[in-house]
């Protein structure tokens, strides 16, 4: 059981450059998060989903697009890369609301940007 | 702002020492208040949870006590070992959660 996988692990981009940061879960999760964590700020909420189709903004989504076509992938996109977007960037998943159900996270992507 | 301060940054105990994270909230709408514990390279993974109907929760070495008046909460770590070196986050919240900044936790053997 593969539970979230993210991928790629480590990726730097030069400022300016677009990617994709992928995320999928086999556990038939409905709820699906990314945040991101800096360094003594804890983990920041950028989007979330509550099913496929669904999308909603959390605390930081500026820089940020997602979109949710199935239950098992939440792709998130960074478009024009700057500095302030170097950071670790976890998905994390849970069949309903975190209010009753715990969250599965990935092991995260390292991104720099430079 | 911060929606959830968490401190210390970071303890150090000996085997065998009880450290105790705190975590102070100011939504009082927040009813659910999970800790995260997070080795390195790895993701966060939920450790003990508590809803604000109850002050204490227990489960093996690890209690949450939770104070709604004073919108407080904290994990104890009984018996800590070398192998809760970790870093631990709280959180608060409902169908959205906060996170705390994080403790760095070091058991010295």
């Amino acid at each position: 059981n593969a539970g979230v996988t993210q991928t790629p692990k480590f990726r730097i981009l030069k400022i300016g450059q677009s990617m994709t940061l992928q995320c999928a879960q086999d556990m038939n999760h409905n709820y699906m998060y990314w945040y991101r964590q800096d360094p003594g700020m804890g983990l920041k909420l950028i989007y979330y989903s509550v099913g496929a189709g669904i999308t909603d903004k959390g605390e930081v989504p500026n820089g940020y697009n997602v979109s949710r076509s199935t239950t098992e992938d939440f792709p998130l996109r960074l478009e024009l890369a700057a500095p302030s977007q170097t950071s670790v960037y976890f998905c994390a998943s849970s069949p309903r609301s975190p209010y009753n159900s715990p969250l599965h996270f990935g092991n995260g992507t390292r991104l720099t940007v430079t | 702002q911060q929606q959830v301060k968490q401190s210390p940054q970071s303890l150090i105990v000996q085997k065998g020492g009880i450290p105790i994270i705190n975590c102070a909230y100011e939504n009082t709408a927040f009813d659910y208040f999970p800790w995260y514990q997070q080795f390195p390279g790895k993701g966060p993974a939920l450790l003990i949870a508590i809803r604000p109907d109850v002050s204490e929760k227990k489960e093996g070495r690890f209690t949450i006590s939770f104070n709604k008046s004073a919108k407080q909460f904290s994990l104890h770590i009984m018996d800590s070992q070398p192998g809760d070196s970790a870093t631990y986050f709280c959180a608060a919240g409902g169908n959205q959660f906060y996170f705390g900044t994080g403790t760095s936790l070091t058991v010295i053997p």
